[in-house]
């Protein structure tokens, strides 16, 4: 079965940071393209960011270029979203994705980021 | 990157068919067949229901369908259950190399 599960969100100060991390199973992490996706409150959703499978090549939304980076450890299949100088805006939930069918088939369930003094 | 273009609310009752657009432009729904619907009941894990424009995952109800015509996308839920009222999202990929959500559309099942 094909479970994903975002960790590391939490309370942050605006200018703050912070590392989400997604664990993976099921499926050969390494063979696939993921996502980042965020759902600010009472908004729709956002693509956010997505990466490669060997991790050379990423893509972000132009409202995190500079601050957001994503990054990938195949051994510990595990997905990560560093966030720094993080603003009000970033509040959100954040879910990882993977990438098939030229497509997210499989989500997680998401992790609360608030940015908030 | 501007959101693709949904209706923010559809309804209908048990049994009836429901249609939700999704208008992008020609760097988007009108350049790929990546094209896809994704359920979303609040509180979970959004769900992948149709894939590039008209395909359905393995053990999907055949009740949902999709389509798209020039620079719009649809999706069709025929045979309208409770169970179906959730937020429906488009997403397309872009000419940038970059992936874009439609505004999402509220359904109701009256």
């Amino acid at each position: 079965e094909v479970q994903l599960e975002e960790s590391g969100g939490g309370l942050v100060q605006p200018g703050g940071s912070l590392r989400l991390s997604c664990e993976v199973s099921g499926f050969t992490f390494s063979n696939y393209w993921m996502a980042w996706v965020r759902q600010a409150p009472g908004k729709g959703l956002e693509w956010v960011a997505h990466i490669n499978p060997d991790g050379s090549e990423k893509f972000y939304v132009d409202s995190v270029k500079g601050r957001f980076t994503m990054s990938r450890d195949n051994a510990k299949k595990s997905l990560f979203l560093l966030m720094n100088s993080l603003r009000v805006e970033d509040t959100a939930v954040y879910y990882c994705a993977r990438h098939m069918h030229e497509t997210f088939d499989c989500w997680g369930q998401g992790s609360l980021v608030t940015v908030s003094s | 990157q501007s959101a693709l273009t949904q209706p923010a609310s559809v309804s209908g009752s048990p049994g009836q068919s429901i249609t939700i657009s999704c208008t992008g432009t020609s760097s988007d729904v009108g350049a790929y067949t990546f094209v896809s619907w994704h359920q979303h009941h609040p509180g979970k894990a959004p769900k992948l229901i149709i894939f590039n424009v008209s395909n359905r995952p393995s053990g999907l109800s055949d009740r949902f369908s999709g389509s798209k015509s020039g620079n719009t996308a649809s999706l069709t839920i025929s045979g309208l259950q409770a169970e179906d009222e959730a937020d429906y999202y488009c997403l397309s990929y872009t000419s940038s190399n970059t992936w874009v959500f439609g505004g999402g559309t509220k359904l109701t099942v009256l």
